[in-house]
């Protein structure tokens, strides 16, 4: 069945790094656009990055901007969001989720922790 | 960036009553609008894409329209299942970005 796992959440330091990852299953990856979102503890959904069929295009909100990185590889049918610089407002449930008139599917999320 | 405001927020209603949410953007982006159902501890799913078209397996009593800078989403009769918060999101411009949520409650 069409699915996307998330991984890689955990807790760290402010300052620190980590590296989201998704695999994907159940469709032909490389034919969609995908995205990432969090969600903060008790609050709304936040869009954070996309990247295009070929991983040659990619946009990401202000609030990450020069700090997070996304990327896939279409080998590997996996979606990735390397994040940097990390600081206590990324804490944050993180989501990856396929764009096809609307993100039509979503993985069950990741959670990202940053604390001293 | 284009933002998106929800109203109301909370919503308070009953089984079986007609209610509507609205999303107003910013600026204009023709019917570039998604609306999602999310459940506590669950991701969002798709409700409506294109600002009116029904996703596959959604139930026929939610419905959206709009086109431009205001778009609403009806849900006809509501059912016990349907208390959740819903969140609509353009994909007009970058950044994508999410109105605040309505959570419809009892």
């Amino acid at each position: 069945q069409v699915q996307l796992v998330e991984s890689g959440g955990g807790l760290v330091k402010p300052g620190g790094s980590l590296r989201l990852s998704c695999a994907a299953s159940g469709f032909i990856f490389s034919d969609y656009y995908m995205t990432w979102i969090r969600q903060a503890p008790g609050k709304g959904l936040e869009w954070i990055a996309y990247i295009s069929f070929s991983g040659r295009t990619m946009f990401y909100a202000d609030s990450v901007e020069g700090r997070f990185t996304i990327s896939r590889d279409n080998a590997k049918n996996s979606l990735y969001l390397q994040m940097n610089s990390l600081r206590a407002e990324d804490t944050a449930l993180y989501y990856c989720a396929r764009e096809d008139a609307g993100l039509d599917v979503w993985g069950q999320g990741t959670t990202v922790t940053v604390s001293s | 960036a284009i933002q998106l405001t929800q109203s109301p927020s909370p919503l308070s209603a009953s089984v079986g009553d007609r209610v509507t949410i609205t999303c107003r953007a910013s600026e204009g982006i023709s019917g570039a609008l998604a609306w999602y159902q999310q459940k506590p501890g669950t991701p969002p799913k798709l409700l409506i894409y294109d600002a009116s078209t029904l996703e596959s397996g959604v139930p026929s009593r939610f419905s959206g329209s709009g086109s431009g800078a205001d778009f609403t989403l009806t849900i006809s009769s509501l059912q016990p299942e349907d208390f959740a918060t819903y969140y609509c999101q353009q994909f007009y411009n970058f950044p994508y970005n999410f109105g605040q949520g309505t959570k419809l409650e009892i």
